[in-house]
């Protein structure tokens, strides 16, 4: 069975602030694909990264970047000096074989 | 990309009627169309798998009779919430897989509000 672990449910910084969401997964699979998306309050889902299971190497977009390790079944996701248009929920999901499975995300909200 | 439409965004409609909500693939064909129910400060729950021509998977727990899924053809999958009830408002999600995709990935439409009065 798959499964994806958010733990963080509700995460609050100030503007300028580097937060990372945590993400842990479960799977039988050997090869497998892991996302993360973004759920702005409009509530479509907005696709940020998609990594495969042989793929470990760690991703930096702007001020976005993905560390992901096998041996701790993570992958986790930092934004670098926040700012007030990421707050959103943040999804964590996994596929490895016809479906997806989502965490529970974790809202993020970002004061000024 | 591929770009996934829904239609409507958004319905209210009267308990004990039936709402169709469309998911459309735009620029591509997609073989498997997915569709998910999202409540209130939840997490996408995956309601039921529908490959082109042929019956839809549900999961475990998702009335068939209630939600009827028609994936007609490769650009085109319904969702008809039948005798809605209160408690089948939600926000619903459909996305599509391309083709001959090897990354599993799946392309999420914008959503469809339910409000069922």
């Amino acid at each position: 069975a798959q499964k994806v672990t958010q733990a963080q449910t509700e995460i609050s910084v100030v503007e300028k602030e580097d937060v990372t969401l945590d993400c842990v997964y479960e799977t039988r699979d050997t090869t497998y694909y892991l996302f993360w998306y973004k759920q702005p309050p409009s509530g479509e889902l907005v696709f940020l990264i998609r990594r495969n299971s042989f793929d470990e190497q760690n991703e930096i977009s702007g001020r976005y970047s993905w560390n992901f390790q096998k041996s701790t079944s993570s992958f986790n996701f930092t934004i670098t000096a926040s700012q007030v248009v990421d707050s959103a929920v943040y999804f964590c999901a996994l596929s490895g074989g016809n479906d997806m499975r989502f965490g529970a995300g974790t809202r993020l909200t970002v004061k000024p | 990309g591929a770009v996934v439409s829904q239609h409507p965004s958004w319905v209210i409609c009267k308990s004990g009627t039936s709402v169709k909500i469309e998911c459309r693939s735009l620029d591509f064909q997609a073989t498997t169309m997915f569709w998910y129910r999202q409540f209130p400060k939840q997490s996408l729950m995956l309601m039921a798998t529908s490959n082109e021509g042929s019956k839809a998977t549900y999961e475990q727990g998702v009335e068939k009779d209630k939600f009827l899924i028609n994936h007609a053809s490769l650009t085109l999958s319904t969702l008809t919430v039948t005798s809605a009830h209160p408690e089948d408002s939600s926000f619903y999600i459909c996305s599509a897989r391309l083709r001959g995709d090897r990354y599993n990935e799946q392309f999420f439409g914008p959503g469809t509000r339910l409000t069922v009065l």
